[in-house]
């Protein structure tokens, strides 16, 4: 199985910061490696997808990148409604794993 | 508007079974694959089972092989989870999802989410 870390595993910020979240996996997934964002009681949200790839309707101050086993999230102007759970995902082999999540909260 | 609804979930015993549904609109359901993802209370995400667009083809997370049966019905537009033995480990909110691209096969991002259902297993 591949497994994926990621770090920091919670960070405090302030609106209008810019974030950068990076995940590592144990294998290379090339460039399968999507990055969702979770809310309690929400449905996740698809934000990346193909390591740099911008989902349909997302913001565009969200953005992808890395190869081989490196990979980061960047949000590069904080917004309100962007504190939640950020998860990076390998979708090139089964298993499919998830990274354990990136908490950003309010500073 | 593409959609995904989840639905029967609940509080089970544990050696339990429950089946859970889904059911998709909007799309072209057959032209996706499927997938169920967990989320356990205060834990990260799991995925836990997949199945291709013509139902051919299904695939499971080692933690539910065997007790788990993922299956779809392409004329109700509806692909399910079928649970039993089901332990205190499984208490998770489950999610379904839909493939991003419409490949047919599961290998490709998780484009579309449901809000999930709660399954509790406790006795």
């Amino acid at each position: 199985d591949i497994q994926m870390t990621q770090s920091p595993s919670s960070l405090s910020a302030s609106v209008g910061d810019r974030v950068t979240i990076t995940c590592r996996a144990s294998q290379s997934p090339y460039n399968n490696l999507n990055w969702y964002q979770l809310k309690p009681g929400k449905a996740p949200k698809l934000l990346i997808y193909a390591a740099s790839s911008l989902h349909t309707g997302v913001p565009s101050r969200f953005s992808g990148s890395g190869s081989g086993t490196y990979f980061t999230l960047t949000i590069s102007s904080l917004q309100p409604e962007d504190f939640a759970t950020y998860y990076c995902q390998q979708s090139y082999t089964l298993p499919f794993t998830f990274g354990p999540g990136t908490k950003v909260d309010v500073k | 508007e593409v959609q995904v609804v989840e639905s029967g979930g609940g509080l089970v015993q544990p050696g339990g079974s429950l089946r859970l549904s889904c059911a998709a609109s909007g799309f072209t359901f057959s032209s996706y694959a499927m997938s169920w993802v967990r989320q356990a209370p205060g834990k990260g995400l799991e995925w836990v089972s997949a199945i291709t667009g013509n139902g051919g083809d299904t695939y499971y997370a080692d933690s539910v092989k065997g007790r788990f049966t993922i299956s779809r019905d392409n004329s109700k537009t509806t692909f399910y989870l079928q649970m039993n033995s089901l332990e205190a480990e499984d208490t998770a909110v489950y999610y379904c999802a839909r493939d991003r691209g419409g490949g047919g096969q599961p290998y490709d991002a998780f484009g579309v989410w449901g809000q999930g259902t709660m399954v509790t297993v406790s006795s």
